[in-house]
């Protein structure tokens, strides 16, 4: 799987767009891009993945840049309840079940009141 | 969804006693699953794949014989952790492999485990 690199933390005023980013510039052609979080004493919850085109669904968009080297995940309007860590995970799609999911060390998003 | 559970969600025992954690798939079934042991502000470390009806595979590192694994059945597979110590507190996740169109993993809520 290639390496992606998150910021450690980040801080996003409640009812604004949480931008996350990930950088994983060794990602191959046949990677997907996955985002998952982790409330805390939860495991984790899958949000969404892409491959080179954006991708929304009814949690956050993902914003693939067009050389795939890195990436963005938007919560359009960010809520307490999403404090969290957000792992970014590349790995390919077909992959996704008979391997154990890698986790990095992501990034701790704190909303904030 | 898939739904996984882990059971119990919180547990404390005593130095040199065994604890079995359970992990079931409820609306699906499983032929992998996987365990993960996190300690604080850490993140998620693979500790062991379990495939129904078969041995484990553990990490490098993992000690088989006290992280005991069982997958007997499609929908369940426990982690049994033997005489365990203070150094074994820790959350223990589980996740569990879907074939249903889209092959995919899905995670339990976690348990917590406090060794005293």
């Amino acid at each position: 799987d290639a390496k992606t690199t998150q910021p450690p933390s980040m801080d996003c005023a409640e009812g604004r767009a949480a931008n996350l980013p990930c950088n994983h510039s060794t990602i191959s052609g046949n990677e997907y891009v996955y985002w998952y979080r982790q409330i805390h004493s939860q495991g984790p919850q899958y949000i969404i993945h892409g491959l080179k085109n954006n991708e929304t669904n009814e949690m956050a968009s993902l914003i693939i840049t067009e050389d795939r080297k890195s990436s963005t995940l938007i919560l359009p309007h960010a809520t307490l309840r999403d404090t969290a860590v957000y792992y970014c995970i590349v790995r390919v799609a077909e992959d996704t079940g008979r391997r154990a999911l890698t986790f990095g060390s992501g990034t701790r998003l704190q909303v904030q009141p | 969804g898939a739904v996984v559970s882990q059971h119990p969600s919180r547990v404390i025992c005593k130095s040199g006693t065994s604890v079995k954690i359970e992990c079931r798939s409820l609306d699906f079934q499983a032929t992998t699953m996987f365990w993960y042991r996190q300690f604080p502000k850490q993140s998620l470390m693979l500790m062991a794949t379990s495939n129904e009806g078969s041995k484990a595979t553990y990490e490098q590192g993992v000690e088989k014989d006290k992280f005991l694994i069982n997958h007997a059945s499609l929908t369940l597979s426990t982690l049994t952790v033997t005489s365990a110590h203070p150094e074994d507190s820790s959350f223990y996740i589980c996740s569990a492999r879907v074939s249903r169109g889209r092959d995919e993993q899905f995670f339990g809520p976690g348990t917590r485990l406090t060794v005293l």
